[in-house]
């Protein structure tokens, strides 16, 4: 079975500066997806990016950019020019690829406090 | 396009009491997912549908949950009796096809007393 380890419950950075938080993963498989969500103090769970395991380069949308070693099994998501609504709790997933399978396993969660 | 859309945001109900949460999902989606999040277990996989017919009810936690998916636009998940343990933010998500994220819904949250 495939799990989802993020081994930092929480962080703290400050505003304009850059973070990254870890994930690692166990898996057997060779061809997965791997995602970043955040979750807001308003509860909503929004996707921040998405990596595709075979694309050796790293996922990058605006501020948020990933650092994914498959063979290290890590998946790390940092966060440049941190700002105030980046507060939130982080969480890693991994989803499985082909058939019908489209679960997503998420890790724990990490509680990011962006300080002004 | 609205998103993903749950009903009721918020619920408090009675032990033993029945409970339905609701969910319309986005438009073309072909999956749909019933997650549950609370401090202890985090965010946990209940039971999901490909094309309205459920795929993987394997996280259902006993026989008092129930859900389905009369057709591509609504489904329903129950809880009865609900218990205290029942506690908890339940959320609906859909998505276009296998390997794409999820869009959720922005949640009920379920206090049984």
């Amino acid at each position: 079975a495939q799990t989802v380890t993020q081994s930092q419950p929480e962080m703290s950075v400050q505003e304009a500066e850059t973070v990254t938080l870890s994930c690692t993963y166990d898996t057997s498989e060779n061809n997965y997806y791997l995602f970043w969500y955040k979750q807001p103090p308003s509860r909503q769970m929004i996707l921040v990016i998405r990596q595709e395991a075979y694309k050796q380069q790293n996922a990058t949308e605006n501020r948020f950019s990933v650092n994914f070693q498959k063979a290290a099994k890590s998946f790390s998501l940092k966060i440049s020019d941190s700002q105030l609504g980046d507060t939130a709790m982080y969480f890693c997933a991994f989803m499985k690829h082909g058939g019908a399978t489209n679960k997503l396993i998420f890790g724990t969660g990490t509680l990011l406090a962006v300080q002004p | 396009d609205a998103g993903v859309i749950q009903s009721p945001r918020h619920e408090v109900t009675e032990m033993g009491q029945e409970v339905t949460l609701r969910c319309k999902p986005i438009s073309g989606h072909d999956y749909l997912f019933w997650y549950r999040q609370t401090m202890m277990r985090g965010l946990e996989l209940l039971i999901y549908f490909n094309n309205n017919v459920p795929i993987d009810d394997s996280g259902m936690p006993e026989d008092r949950f129930s859900a389905k998916m009369p057709n591509a636009s609504f489904s329903t998940l129950k809880i009865q009796p609900s218990e205290p343990r029942d506690s908890a933010v339940y959320f609906c998500a859909s998505s276009l096809a296998a390997g794409y994220g999820y869009t959720f819904g922005s949640g009920t949250r379920l206090t049984v007393v």
